[in-house]
């Protein structure tokens, strides 16, 4: 099944302990985003990939990094987390063929306390 | 002006009733066009692409229109599964594809 997977669902930690958040996609997609929803503000891009070893900031980069070793992997990763970040994130991935929306992971909803 | 603005809802109507959405874009160079539906606590899920000339899925109708830089959706017959958020959104032209999300509206059809 094609799908993007993101790990773990639920998490919650404490202020300034790193965490990474997993995200795999089995559709070889090129492009891979991340995006945190937060009510009434709606999702916002935080960080973005168009490829292999190619990311670049989305509208609120600060606090998160990411990386693409691999297609297939795009981890977000908070070195030193703040409560402010505590949000409903969300990975998502597309083809670079075509003018086809994204498909979203299933979300990881991250208190930090 | 808001990048992608929607009606902010919410909306609740009857079962078999038609509901329309608008939404509003500021980049004229915008590429690409979608409504996404998201039900509580869930990801956003591909509803359907909108095309320049209007397209329609079962009982979902799409149009766009560049020159005003709008988009809407209908739903005819509404059913209590159609319950969820509709989400407006613009993609950019360019190497990063950028999605811009509407906050969304809700909708609650009700028996």
């Amino acid at each position: 099944e094609a799908q993007v997977t993101q790990n773990p669902r639920y998490l919650i930690t404490v202020t300034g302990k790193k965490l990474t958040v997993t995200c795999s996609q089995n559709m070889n997609h090129e492009y891979m985003s991340w995006y945190r929803q937060d009510p009434g503000l709606g999702l916002r891009q935080i960080y973005y990939s168009m490829n292999v070893e190619v990311t670049d900031k989305g509208d609120v980069p600060e606090g998160y990094k990411v990386s693409r070793k691999e297609k297939r992997n795009f981890p977000l990763i908070l070195e030193s987390p703040s409560p402010n970040q505590t949000s409903l994130y969300f990975c998502a991935s597309r083809g670079s063929q075509g003018l086809n929306g994204y498909t979203f992971g299933s979300g990881t909803r991250l208190t930090v306390v | 002006r808001k990048e992608v603005e929607q009606d902010p809802g919410p909306f609740n109507v009857p079962e078999g009733a038609t509901v329309a959405f608008n939404c509003t874009y500021s980049n004229s160079a915008s590429q690409s066009f979608f409504w996404y539906r998201q039900d509580c606590r869930k990801e956003p899920k591909l509803l359907m692409s909108v095309y320049s000339s209007g397209n329609e899925d079962g009982r979902f109708t799409a149009q766009l229109n560049r020159a005003s830089q709008y988009i809407s959706l209908l739903i005819r017959d509404s059913k209590l599964s159609d319950s969820a958020t509709y989400l407006c959104v613009v993609a950019q032209a360019g190497s990063n594809y950028k999605l811009t999300f509407g906050k969304g509206t809700l909708l609650t059809v009700n028996p």
